[in-house]
């Protein structure tokens, strides 16, 4: 069965700081992908990356940036210089590409990051 | 911007009723979904669809029904709705690997 464990359930920082928000998943298959989803107070569900299982290559994209390792299954996901409108719920999922539930996402419960100015 | 809509925004209905949501694509994506999202839950998939008339079950199905008679329209209906399906209800598609969601639906079941 494959799961998605964001063990932090809620960070306060100060604008300014770096945070790091940290996502372990499960499963057996080899081919994957990997999900960061961010939702503001407005409620809205934004997609922010997609990586899969063969590509561990980090990226970063401005502020933001991910850290995917096989050999731990994480793929965190770090804010430098964290600002006020970052202030939101961050979820990781894990999706399978093929089989019975082809194309589902498998959600964490996400981690509620508040930055205080 | 995936085109992507979702009425109503907002309902309150007792419990006992039938309740449906409808989800509206303007971009002819294959698949469709339906989550729910409840607090210390994140989402979880409900039904999808891989076309007209093609659906299945997700995680937490019970409950719910779903149809697809044109490739733009995705319906969930709650045939009797209950307390526990209160929730927020999201609409999603798939393009390529990624899925993209809908504005969501807040309902409370009383």
């Amino acid at each position: 069965a494959q799961k998605v464990t964001q063990a932090q359930t809620e960070i306060s920082v100060v604008e300014k700081e770096d945070v790091t928000l940290d996502c372990v998943y499960e499963t057996r298959d080899t081919t994957y992908y990997l999900f960061w989803y961010k939702q503001p107070p407005s409620g809205e569900l934004v997609f922010l990356i997609r990586r899969n299982s063969f590509d561990e290559q980090n990226e970063i994209s401005g502020r933001y940036s991910w850290n995917f390792q096989k050999s731990t299954s994480s793929f965190n996901f770090t804010i430098t210089a964290s600002q006020v409108v970052d202030s939101a719920v961050y979820f990781c999922a894990l999706m399978i590409p093929y089989g019975g539930s082809q194309g589902n996402l498998i959600f964490g419960k996400g981690t509620k990051l508040s930055v205080k100015p | 911007d995936a085109g992507i809509t979702q009425s109503p925004r907002h309902k309150v209905t007792e419990t006992g009723t039938p309740v449906t949501l409808r989800c509206h694509q303007t971009e002819n994506h294959r698949y469709m979904y339906w989550y729910r999202q409840d607090p210390g839950h994140g989402l979880r998939l409900i039904h999808y669809s891989y076309g007209v008339k093609d659906t299945d079950k997700g995680e937490v199905s019970d409950g719910y029904s779903v149809s697809r008679s044109k490739t733009e329209d995705f319906l969930l209906t709650l045939e009797s709705a209950t307390s526990s399906q209160t929730s927020v209800y999201f609409c999603a598609i798939s393009e390529g690997f990624e899925q993209y969601f809908g504005p969501g639906t807040r309902l409370t079941v009383t």
